[in-house]
């Protein structure tokens, strides 16, 4: 069964810093990963989608790795800002028995605060 | 539509009432998925649907839940005999291809149990 595990829990950081979000799962046979972002009682806004066969992808101060073999994302935020603060998921589309995309799996989430 | 509608966004029942809760997919998305966030949790999975397979319903809590999508579009989350623990957010999601190009995520219906 996969299990996606997000650390930190919560990140706390002055305004203009760069961070990294961690994400980490168990079952490598996943057809892609896709980060989100979800502001208080809204639903979800796709961030970033990396195909399996892809390493990294990139959309203006963010940047998404990912390293299959080893289970692992992460995302990174470049010059932080107040607005960057929600809470960051991180999700794993299974790849089925047949090779074709399967569920999806949610990780537990960090919650973000830029404070100014 | 441009996006995936959800509807109502906000739902205040009381306890014992049934409720129906209705996701617009994305038009020709063929997976639809419906979650709950109940406050302060992570996204629990509930039913997947893909084309004409059958769903997976294996997220599903209790016989007090289901789910149908008709036509391979619309979907419906019917929730009998309401309780309080019910309440949370319930959000639907769509894409493409069985999540090959990722998915998009309606706004939720934020169901309160009263």
């Amino acid at each position: 069964k996969q299990e996606v595990t997000q650390i930190p829990a919560a990140l706390s950081v002055p305004e203009g810093e760069n961070l990294v979000l961690n994400c980490s799962f168990t079952d490598s046979a996943i057809y892609n990963l896709q980060w989100f972002r979800q502001d208080p009682g809204k639903g979800l806004t796709s961030l970033l989608l990396i195909q399996s066969s892809q390493r990294e992808q990139t959309s203006g101060r963010l940047n998404a790795s990912l390293d299959k073999s080893s289970g692992r994302s992460t995302l990174y935020i470049a010059a932080s800002q107040p607005g960057d603060s929600a809470t960051y998921l991180c999700a794993v589309t299974q790849t089925s028995y047949t090779g074709t995309a399967s569920k999806l799996t949610f990780g537990t989430g960090t919650r973000l605060q830029v404070t100014l | 539509g441009a996006g995936v509608s959800q509807s109502p966004s906000n739902k205040v029942t009381e306890k014992g009432k049934d409720v129906e809760l209705r996701c617009d997919p994305i038009s020709g998305h063929t997976a639809l998925y419906w979650y709950r966030q109940s406050l302060g949790q992570g996204l629990e999975f509930l039913i997947y649907f893909q084309g004409n397979s059958a769903p997976d319903k294996s997220g599903l809590p209790s016989d007090r839940f289901s789910a149908e999508r008709t036509g391979g579009s619309v979907s419906t989350l019917t929730i009998q005999r309401t309780q309080q623990e019910d309440s949370a957010v319930y959000l639907c999601a769509s894409s493409p291809g069985q999540g090959a190009n990722g998915y998009t995520f309606g706004s939720g219906t934020r169901l309160t149990v009263v």
